[in-house]
C-alpha cells in the first residue's frame, strides 16, 4: 500500500512553461484535493474532487487545471507558470469528504524563475 | 466562510516543559470537524487527531491532549513534557458541510535541550 504518491519531488520551471504535477492513491478514496503551502500562509486549497468525473475549485484555483478520469489519479496542470506559483504542492485523499482525515502525499517543491 | 486562527506563529520551549498550541475557528455550520496535523522538518504532513462538533470530550493520547470548547470556538493542543522530537509546525484545520478543509497558518514549535 503506497498511500498517496506525488511526482516529481522537485521541479524548476521558467515563466510561461506548462507542466503537470502527478498524484495517485491506491486506497480507493473518493475524495482528492490539491493544496499549496507558502511561508506564513498555511495550506490553501487549490482544487478538489469528490469522485471520478467531478472537480471543483478551492480557495486559490487561478492558473491551475485539474481533471479526474479515474478514482486513483488526480493530476494538477499549471497552464503558464508564473513566479507567484513557486510553492510546495501537496496532494491528499480521503474516504469521505470532510468527515475523515486526509492522507497527504510527500509534496512537490516547485520553483518558477 | 470558515476560518481558522492560530495566533501563535512561533513558540520556543525547553525540553520537559508543557506547551499549549491555540486554535480558534469560525464556521456557520452546525456539523463540522476539527483536525490537528504535524509537519516535522522533513516536510510530510502527519495526522494527529479528528474531532466532530458533537463530541466535546477532551482527548489524551500519551503526552498529547486536546481541549475542545464550542463555547469559545477553540480546539487547543497541549504537549506535556515536551521533547526535541516534538519540534515541528503544527496545523489546526476545519472542515464543514462544504467538505473543504481550511487550515490555520500554523505554529512552529521549537523544543531545545
Amino acid at each position: 500500500n503506497a498511500g498517496v504518491t506525488q511526482t516529481p519531488k522537485f521541479q524548476v520551471l521558467k515563466t510561461g512553461q506548462s507542466m503537470t504535477l502527478q498524484c495517485a492513491q491506491d486506497m480507493n478514496h473518493e475524495y482528492m484535493s490539491w493544496y499549496r503551502q507558502d511561508p506564513g500562509m498555511g495550506l490553501r486549497l487549490i482544487h478538489y474532487s469528490v469522485g471520478a468525473g467531478i472537480t471543483d475549485q478551492g480557495e486559490v484555483p487561478n492558473g491551475y487545471n485539474v481533471s479526474r478520469s479515474t478514482t486513483e489519479d488526480f493530476p494538477l496542470r499549471l497552464l503558464s507558470a508564473a513566479p507567484s506559483q513557486t510553492s510546495v504542492y501537496f496532494c491528499a485523499s480521503s474516504p469521505l469528504p470532510g468527515r475523515y482525515e486526509q492522507y497527504f502525499g510527500p509534496g512537490t517543491r516547485l520553483t518558477v524563475t | 466562510a470558515q476560518k481558522v486562527t492560530q495566533a501563535q506563529t512561533e513558540i520556543s520551549v525547553v525540553e520537559k516543559e508543557d506547551v499549549t498550541l491555540d486554535c480558534v475557528y469560525e464556521t456557520r455550520d452546525t456539523t463540522y470537524y476539527l483536525f490537528w496535523y504535524k509537519q516535522p522538518p522533513s516536510g510530510e504532513l502527519v495526522f494527529l487527531i479528528r474531532r466532530n462538533s458533537f463530541d466535546e470530550q477532551n482527548e489524551i493520547s500519551g503526552r498529547y491532549s486536546w481541549n475542545f470548547q464550542k463555547s469559545t470556538s477553540s480546539f487547543n493542543f497541549t504537549i506535556t513534557a515536551s521533547q526535541v522530537v516534538d519540534s515541528a509546525v503544527y496545523f489546526c484545520a476545519l472542515s464543514g458541510t462544504a467538505s473543504k478543509l481550511t487550515f490555520g497558518t500554523g505554529t512552529r514549535l521549537q523544543v531545545t535541550l
